[in-house]
C-alpha cells in the first residue's frame, strides 16, 4: 500500500517561499508511469492542480502558477518537493501530494493522496 | 477559472439515483476521473478510465461520457455518499491536469 506524507512549515510570511516535502512509502518515486503531483485546496474552495514531476526530473506546471513553482525529486530519499515563491494570502490552502498514474496517452487518475497539510500565509 | 464545469450542488433522496456532470471541450479527447471528498479528508478516487472502480468502491458508482460531457452516476444513493465530488482530466491544450469546479451532493 502506497502512502504519502506531506511535511513542512504551517505558517509562511507574505513574499517568502513556501516549501513542502512529500515522503513516499510502500512505493518508489523512481517507478515509471507515475506523475508525482502537488494539488492544493484553499479553505472552503475547490481543488487546484499545481504541477507534477516524473522520476527523470521532467516537470509540468499549472500555467497560472508556473512562474512561482518549482517541483523537484530526490530518488535517494524517495521524496519529492514543492517550492512556491512570493506567496500571498491567496496561497493559503491545504496542500496535498499525490500519485497520478498515466497510460494510453489520454488517461490518468490520481490513486494515492497524502492527508494534506494546511499552510497559512500571514505575517 | 477551471476549464471543467460542474453544477455547484445537487440533492438526491435516499435510495434514489443522482447524476453529476462535468463539461469541457477537452473531454472529447481525454478520459475523466472522479473523486469524492468528505469534510476534513483527502479526496478519494471513485471512477477512472472508461468506467473503472478502484477496489473498495461500491458498484453503485458508475461513469460515462458523451461528447464534451462526462458523468458520474450514483444508483441507490446512501447517506454516506453525501460529499463533494470533483472531476479531473486535461485542459484544452492537453498538456496540463485540471479539476472541475466541484459538486456538493446532499442525500435527503
Amino acid at each position: 500500500q502506497v502512502q504519502l506524507q506531506e511535511s513542512g512549515p504551517g505558517l509562511v510570511k507574505p513574499s517568502e517561499t513556501l516549501s513542502l516535502t512529500c515522503t513516499v512509502s510502500g512505493g518508489s518515486v523512481s517507478s515509471g508511469s507515475y506523475h508525482w503531483s502537488w494539488i492544493r485546496q484553499p479553505p472552503g474552495k475547490g481543488l487546484e492542480w499545481i504541477g507534477y514531476i516524473y522520476y527523470s526530473g521532467s516537470t509540468n506546471y499549472n500555467p497560472s502558477l508556473k512562474s512561482r513553482v518549482t517541483i523537484s525529486v530526490d530518488t535517494s530519499k524517495n521524496q519529492f518537493s514543492l517550492k512556491l515563491s512570493s506567496v500571498t494570502a491567496a496561497d493559503t490552502a491545504v496542500y496535498y501530494c499525490a500519485r497520478a498514474e498515466y497510460y494510453g496517452g489520454n488517461s490518468h487518475h490520481i490513486d494515492y493522496w497524502g492527508q494534506g497539510t494546511l499552510v497559512t500565509v500571514s505575517s | 477559472s477551471s476549464e471543467l464545469t460542474q453544477d455547484p450542488a445537487v440533492s438526491v433522496a435516499l435510495g434514489q439515483t443522482v447524476r453529476i456532470t462535468c463539461q469541457g471541450d477537452s473531454l472529447r479527447s481525454y478520459y475523466t476521473s472522479w473523486y469524492q471528498q468528505k469534510p476534513g479528508q483527502a479526496p478519494v478516487l471513485v471512477i477512472y478510465g472508461e468506467n473503472n472502480r478502484p477496489s473498495g468502491i461500491p458498484d453503485r458508482f458508475s461513469g460515462s461520457s458523451s461528447g464534451n460531457t462526462a458523468s458520474l452516476t450514483i444508483t441507490g444513493a446512501q447517506a454516506e455518499d453525501e460529499a463533494d465530488y470533483y472531476c479531473n482530466s486535461r485542459d484544452s491544450s492537453g498538456n496540463h491536469y485540471v479539476f472541475g469546479t466541484g459538486t456538493k451532493v446532499t442525500v435527503l
